[in-house]
């Protein structure tokens, strides 16, 4: 079983649309999470980190839910310059390893 | 400017060469990471190093070698015994061993193998 889960989509969207992903982790010792994103051929850059609570920054939402194991971000009034892949990252603090999803493909339509 | 540097961005090699790919930061970051991707895959760890002089095997090491002889830097050698070396290679660092630090990439090396 893959340590990270993500569905790779593609999601596609019309502009103003809200969208979530969700990303489920295997084990149940990790300690903190993220959402990257990262554009074709560049480097993944990190949008939020994701706490127990929730937190919000601007027009995207990250949740953690420990008891299920999943996390989520919820993308809302959606911008053409939101397309790109979404990376789930999950470190365990064992070994200070990150372990990532194979990301969720979006594109967002004019 | 803080971050991190690679280079080259574009690498080509003949089969059987080995290859150095450069990994540089300047944000005093103590833990380094090598990872590889491929089309359609997530990011692999090759190898990581949380301390100078110290260096520990990720999932996919084989054929690959790694040195840190200073904090700054963690060079990456790609070897003739890595089988399928055409890929998007990743460096990234971050602050430690506290598992809340996020990790900050370069912007990748290409590696392609002729």
């Amino acid at each position: 079983r893959k340590e990270v889960e993500q569905d790779p989509g593609p999601f596609n969207v019309p502009e103003g649309a809200t969208v979530a992903f969700n990303c489920t982790y295997s084990n149940s010792a990790s300690q903190s999470f993220f959402w990257y994103r990262q554009d074709c051929r560049k480097e993944p850059k990190l949008l939020m980190s994701v706490y127990s609570s929730g937190n919000e920054d601007g027009r995207f939402t990250a949740q953690l839910n420990r008891a299920s194991q999943y996390i989520s971000l919820l993308i809302r009034d959606s911008k053409l310059s939101d397309s790109a892949t979404y990376l789930c990252v999950v470190n365990q603090d064992t070994g200070n390893q990150f372990y990532f999803g194979t990301g969720t493909s979006l594109t967002v339509i004019p | 400017d803080g971050g991190i540097t690679q280079s080259p961005k574009y690498l080509f090699r003949k089969e059987g060469q080995n290859v150095t790919l450069s990994c540089e930061q300047n944000l005093n970051h103590d833990a380094m990471y090598w990872y590889r991707q491929d089309p359609g895959q997530g990011l692999r760890l090759i190898y990581y190093s949380q301390i100078v002089n110290d260096f520990q095997k990720g999932d996919i090491a084989e054929g690959y070698s790694v040195s840190r002889e200073k904090k700054e830097s963690f060079p990456l050698t790609v070897t003739s015994a890595q089988k399928n070396p055409t890929a998007f290679y990743l460096c990234a660092s971050s602050m430690g061993l506290n598992s809340y630090n996020e990790q900050f990439f370069g912007p990748g090396t290409r590696l392609t193998v002729l």
